[in-house]
């Protein structure tokens, strides 16, 4: 089976730097996707990782090693709207390029 | 312009009756997908359409659960007979697909449903 794996809930205090991982075990991958949903909204796109290494974009960053099954999302100068779920998710498991879903990491940013 | 709209947004139904859930894809979008989203859950796959091509069932939990696409545009996802555990947050994404990988999915804002 395909196996995504994320924290279940983060906290973090406005202003600091916080890391949320990823890791998957899944037969076939093609790229990673971070989305970020606020509660009851829906998911919108972060990033996509296909290549090893750091891609940055404003504050977020997201990084991946292919050979590690791993993946982190990065978020600089935390603000009160980023507490939001983050949900990690990878195309290529099985074969599909149906994105495969972690169940997402829960982020409460606290003044 | 638009993104992906739902409706409803929200649904209230007596266990076994029929439901049927709307999604209206950005237009031009080829790819349509449902998804389901349980409390404290990630998103589970329902189904998949990609142009013309006969859909991915594959996610569909049972065969109270089935969708259609008309004119390759809007989908219906239907569930017969509904079950307490049917009461989810179905979400419906499109994304402009040449049958990569990268696509970035649009996602509506989902039906919110409710299985007294």
């Amino acid at each position: 089976g395909q196996n995504i794996d994320q924290p279940t809930e983060m906290t973090a205090t406005e202003g600091a730097i916080v890391q949320i991982n990823c890791t998957y075990q899944t037969s076939g991958f093609n790229g990673l996707f971070w989305y970020q949903q606020h509660a009851g909204e829906a998911p919108t796109f972060l990033s996509y990782n296909v290549l090893d290494g750091l891609e940055e974009k404003g504050r977020f960053s997201s990084f991946l090693s292919r050979s590690k099954g791993y993946s982190y999302l990065l978020l600089k100068e935390l603000q009160m709207k980023d507490s939001a779920s983050y949900l990690c998710a990878v195309t290529g498991a099985g074969g599909s390029y149906i994105p495969t879903f972690g169940r997402g990491t829960s982020l409460i940013v606290h003044p | 312009g638009a993104g992906v709209s739902q409706s409803p947004s929200n649904k209230v139904t007596e266990k076994g009756k029929d439901v049927e859930l709307r999604c209206d894809p950005i237009s031009g979008h080829t790819a349509l997908y449902w998804y389901r989203q349980s409390l404290g859950q990630g998103l589970e796959f329902l189904i998949y359409f990609q142009g013309n091509s006969a859909p991915d069932k594959s996610g569909l939990p049972s065969d109270r659960f089935s969708a259609e696409r008309t004119g390759g545009s809007v989908s219906t996802l239907t569930i017969q007979r509904t079950q307490q555990e049917d009461s989810a947050v179905y979400l419906c994404a499109s994304s402009t697909t040449s049958g990569g990988a990268g696509e970035t999915q649009y996602f509506g804002p989902g039906t919110r449903l409710l299985v007294l």
